[in-house]
C-alpha cells in the first residue's frame, strides 16, 4: 500500500487526556498537511509542512495542539488536555505539488 | 463566514444521466479550485481542478466549469454511474495554491440510482 497511512483509525479518550496521532505520507512527498473535519462540515486546514519545516499554522491550532515532522518523513499531531470540541476526524494529506491530492483515511477522535 | 458554499446537501440522479454539482465562493482572491470525492470511512480523493485563467477543464467523465464573474463553479459527471455515489467537496485556494491552505465547502452527497 503506497497511500497515506494514519494511525490509529479511531481513538476514544476521556476529556483532559493527551492524544497523539501519526501520519505516514507517500514516500518522496515533501509536503504534508493536517486537516480536521467535523460532522456536516468540510475539512478545515490545521497546518502544513514542507520537509521538516512547519511553514503554516491555522489559528484553529490552539496552544494545546502541536505537530511535528522530524526528518521530513512521518508526522505526529498531539492534542493536550483534550476537550469535547476536539471530537472530529483528523485527516492527513501529502503531495509534491502545492495542493493536497492524497488524503489518508483519517483518525476519528471521540472525547468522552 | 463560509467562503465556499455548496448549497445542495444532496442530489439524486439516475444512472446514465448527467450529475451537476454546484459550488459558490465569496472570496475574489481565490484563483485555484478543486473537487474531491469522499466515500464513507475513507479520506477525500482528488478528482479534478481548474485554474482561474480557464473556464473549463475536462477529464474523462468529469468536467469542471468556472464562471468567475458569478463566483460559481460546477462539476458535471456524464454519464453518472452507481460507483460515483459519494460526498463531493468543492475547495478553493488563493495565490495559485501557493498558500497551501484549501478552503472546503460542506459537501454534496450524490446518490446515483441504478
Amino acid at each position: 500500500d503506497t497511500g497515506v497511512s494514519q494511525d490509529p483509525r479511531h481513538k476514544i479518550t476521556k476529556r483532559g487526556q493527551n492524544v497523539t496521532f501519526r501520519c505516514d505520507p507517500i514516500s518522496e512527498h515533501n509536503r504534508l498537511y493536517w486537516y480536521r473535519q467535523t460532522l456536516g462540515q468540510g475539512p478545515e486546514f490545521l497546518t502544513y509542512f514542507q520537509n521538516e519545516a512547519q511553514l503554516e499554522k491555522s489559528r484553529l491550532l490552539s496552544d494545546r495542539f502541536s505537530a511535528e515532522r522530524p526528518k521530513g518523513s512521518f508526522s505526529t499531531l498531539e492534542i493536550q488536555r483534550t476537550e469535547q470540541g476536539d471530537s472530529a476526524m483528523y485527516l492527513c494529506a501529502s503531495s509534491t505539488g502545492p495542493t493536497p491530492q492524497h488524503f489518508g483515511d483519517g483518525t476519528r477522535l471521540s472525547i468522552l | 463566514d463560509q467562503q465556499v458554499k455548496q448549497n445542495s446537501p444532496s442530489l439524486s440522479v439516475q444512472e446514465g444521466r448527467i450529475s451537476i454539482l454546484n459550488c459558490d465562493y465569496t472570496n475574489s482572491m481565490f484563483d485555484y479550485f478543486l473537487w474531491y470525492k469522499k466515500y464513507p470511512a475513507e479520506g477525500p480523493t482528488f478528482l479534478i481542478s481548474i485554474s482561474s485563467i480557464k473556464d473549463k477543464n475536462e477529464d474523462g467523465r468529469f468536467t469542471v466549469f468556472l464562471n468567475k464573474s458569478a463566483k460559481h463553479l460546477s462539476l458535471h459527471i456524464v454519464p453518472s454511474q452507481p460507483g460515483d455515489s459519494a460526498v463531493y467537496f468543492c475547495a478553493a485556494s488563493a495565490d495559485g495554491g501557493a498558500t497551501n491552505k484549501l478552503i472546503f465547502g460542506t459537501g454534496t452527497l450524490l446518490a446515483v440510482q441504478p
